[in-house]
């Protein structure tokens, strides 16, 4: 079996330039999500898409981030403009129960690690 | 609020145990796990436990939980230097689907 593939690996941009990640899930994963990963810390939840649709985005920076699902397999995330606070891993993950079934096990990408200078 | 606490670093020879430790706040918490972290990796789940048990055991691997002091412990029998990696707890809530992760303790395998 397949595991969740992401693209690019890396990026460096410039402060004020625009980045885009790639995810692709495991095939029939109806459940995917945008982690941050900031060095140092765990990963924090940016946004959770089940199917096509957004069950949470609470913790999004709206103002510069925005994702996408759109027909319920792969999922784009993009910043722009991006800050230099934005550096840190973008994992992506995705499950094959939904929210509140079982031990609800999320499988994670390798990330893109994204510097912002 | 939800919130998820590890010890930073950990150092042990190879060949003892690895006790990595872990607390968590919310009370209502389900599901407990432990992800493990190699160096430009993806999160790898080890194992979980659901709230209702006190210990699980799976080959290498002794997940310890105390619910009343909400201490969830890990323990890596045998360590050999391919456990060296960064180990994170994290809970999900009873009404919550997200996964809340701790800082992650960095585990050094000495030789």
């Amino acid at each position: 079996e397949a595991g969740v593939a992401q693209s690019p690996r890396y990026k460096i941009i410039e402060k004020r330039q625009s980045v885009a990640f790639w995810c692709n899930p495991i095939s029939g994963h109806a459940t995917l999500y945008w982690y941050q990963q900031i060095l140092g810390q765990g990963p924090k939840l940016l946004i959770q898409f089940q199917n096509n649709g957004v069950v949470d985005d609470s913790q999004l920076p709206k103002d510069r981030f925005s994702a996408e699902r759109l027909k319920g397999v792969d999922s784009t995330l993009k910043i722009q403009p991006a800050k230099l606070e934005d550096s840190a891993v973008y994992l992506c993950a995705s499950s094959l129960n939904p929210p509140g079934q079982g031990a609800h096990e999320q499988f994670f990408g390798p990330g893109t690690r994204l510097t912002v200078l | 609020g939800e919130d998820v606490e590890q010890s930073l670093f950990l150092s042990v020879r190879e060949g003892d145990s690895s006790v990595i430790n872990c607390t968590y706040t919310d009370s209502s918490s389900t599901y407990l796990y432990w992800y493990k972290q190699e160096p430009g990796a993806g999160l790898q789940l080890l194992t979980y436990i659901f709230s209702n048990m006190d210990m699980k055991q799976d080959q290498r691997l002794t997940v310890l939980l105390n619910k009343k002091d909400k201490h969830l412990s890990l323990r890596i029998a045998d360590t050999q230097t391919g456990d060296s990696a960064i180990y994170f707890c994290a809970e999900k809530g009873d009404s919550s689907y997200k996964l809340i992760f701790g800082s992650g303790t960095r585990l050094l395998v000495r030789p």
